[in-house]
């Protein structure tokens, strides 16, 4: 079955770096657009980020253009979001999603936390 | 960048009632819309996708309808395990994928 599961959450100081990582499993990520979507406290959600099912097109929200780098490892089946120049504000849990063909996300991981701090 | 709004930002309405959420695009999103419920503590769930293509597995209680601008949810007779936030959600691959802010129904 479809399962997406994120790690590398994790107390890091502002100005600093974190990478996360997304493993798929029971589908390819070759065959999906993915995406990663923020939850800061008791806040909504916010889009941060697609790469296309080829890897060849990425689009960003402004708030993290510059900053954040989507990318993925097909032989893994793992999606990556890596995070330069850390802000307090950057504070949420992260989730990858899976989108159904432009359709919505069909499938979401169970998030990770990013606290920003010094 | 398109916007997405919301209302009403929160509501409370006794079990059995009929409940609408509505999400209103800035510019023109034909029906690439999409609603998700999110309980609390919980993952975020797709309920609609398509502004009115009910998920599988999802309550025939909920529906949704639109196009255009103008969206709407409903829950036609709400029932205690729908305690929630509700989202919408643009995608017309138009960058940005934005989220409406996001509606709190809870039970009366």
């Amino acid at each position: 079955q479809v399962q997406l599961v994120e790690s590398g959450g994790g107390v890091v100081q502002p100005g600093r770096s974190l990478r996360l990582s997304c493993a798929a499993s029971g589908f390819s990520i070759t065959s999906y657009g993915m995406h990663w979507v923020r939850q800061a406290p008791g806040k909504g959600l916010e889009w941060l980020t697609v790469i296309s099912s080829d890897g060849n097109t990425k689009f960003y929200t402004d708030s993290v253009k510059g900053r954040f780098t989507i990318s993925k490892d097909i032989s893994q089946n793992t999606l990556f979001l890596e995070m330069d120049s850390l802000k307090p504000e950057d504070t949420a849990v992260y989730y990858c999603a899976k989108d159904d063909h432009n359709r919505g996300y069909d499938y979401w991981g169970q998030g990770t936390l990013v606290t920003v701090s010094s | 960048d398109i916007q997405m709004t919301q209302s009403p930002s929160s509501l409370s309405a006794s079990v059995g009632d009929r409940v609408t959420i509505t999400c209103r695009a800035s510019q023109g999103i034909s029906n690439y819309l999409a609603w998700y419920q999110q309980r609390p503590g919980k993952v975020p769930k797709l309920l609609i996708d398509a502004a009115s293509t009910l998920q599988s597995g999802v309550p025939s209680r909920f529906s949704g309808t639109g196009s255009g601008t103008d969206f709407t949810l409903t829950i036609s007779s709400l029932q205690p395990e729908d305690v929630a936030t509700y989202y919408c959600q643009k995608y017309d691959n138009s960058d940005p994928f934005t989220f409406g802010p996001g509606t709190k129904v809870d039970i009366k």
